[in-house]
């Protein structure tokens, strides 16, 4: 089984619509984060926490908000999707050391 | 403010060859890390290769190796004896800050380069 799972793993909603993206991980890691990836751009930090409840905002939170309910999981919401949040969404988490931040699978979202 | 340059969008390389593939860096901070990650067409993001600000050996794993020259700012990946299976987008990557304790350990990304092994 993957360590860092993403769900779903595509989706297509149209504009204004509320939506959650799920990540999941077993590794056992306290950091999680929220990269988005748009063709071009390479990835780009959207939320970070290093811990249930730590939410810290990154390189391009505005239209994003996020929630550590606990360590394993950490969920991502667009409030009123447009359509250039249109990308592929990546889960990744690290241990303290931060050493190295395993990703996961993706989600492709398209917003119409 | 801390950037990873990724000048080659494109390569080609001739299977069972070696190529290398370039990533600049650029910070103030002593403490840093260096990471590549591949992307497949299918794409999820695979961890290869790390190497510490202060490590003084060339990172390695299997068939990639960090070429990392600190004064240059420069941590090019050396993948050899290239595999139709190493077809894919490449990222370098810079964690920001210190590994252990307060550090953000947030990555930065280079806009990546697209490798394609030619049977």
């Amino acid at each position: 089984d993957a360590d860092v799972t993403q769900t779903p793993r595509n989706r297509i909603t149209k504009t204004g619509k509320r939506i959650m993206l799920e990540c999941s991980q077993t590794k056992g890691h306290d950091r999680m984060y929220w990269y988005r990836q748009d063709p071009g751009l390479g990835l780009r930090l959207i939320y970070y926490s290093f811990d249930v409840k730590d939410i810290n905002k990154g390189e391009i939170s505005d239209g994003y908000s996020v929630s550590r309910q606990a360590q394993a999981k950490f969920s991502l919401s667009l409030e009123s999707a447009i359509p250039n949040q249109t990308a592929l969404y990546f889960c990744a988490t690290s241990d303290k050391a931060g050493e190295t931040q395993y990703f996961g699978p993706g989600t492709r979202l398209l917003v119409l | 403010a801390q950037k990873i340059t990724q000048t080659q969008p494109g390569m080609f390389v001739q299977e069972k060859e070696a190529v290398t593939l370039d990533c600049t860096y650029d910070t103030s901070d002593q403490s840093y890390g260096l990471f590549w990650y591949k992307q497949p067409s299918s794409g999820e993001m695979i961890f290869l290769i790390y190497q510490g600000s202060y490590d003084e050996q060339n990172a390695t794993e299997g068939r990639y190796s960090l070429n990392f020259q600190k004064a240059r700012k420069s941590a090019n990946l050396v993948i050899s004896a290239s595999q139709l299976g190493d077809s894919a987008m490449y990222f370098c990557a810079m964690r920001e800050g210190r590994g252990y304790g307060g550090a953000t350990n947030k990555l930065i990304f280079g806009t990546g380069t697209l490798l394609a092994v030619q049977p």
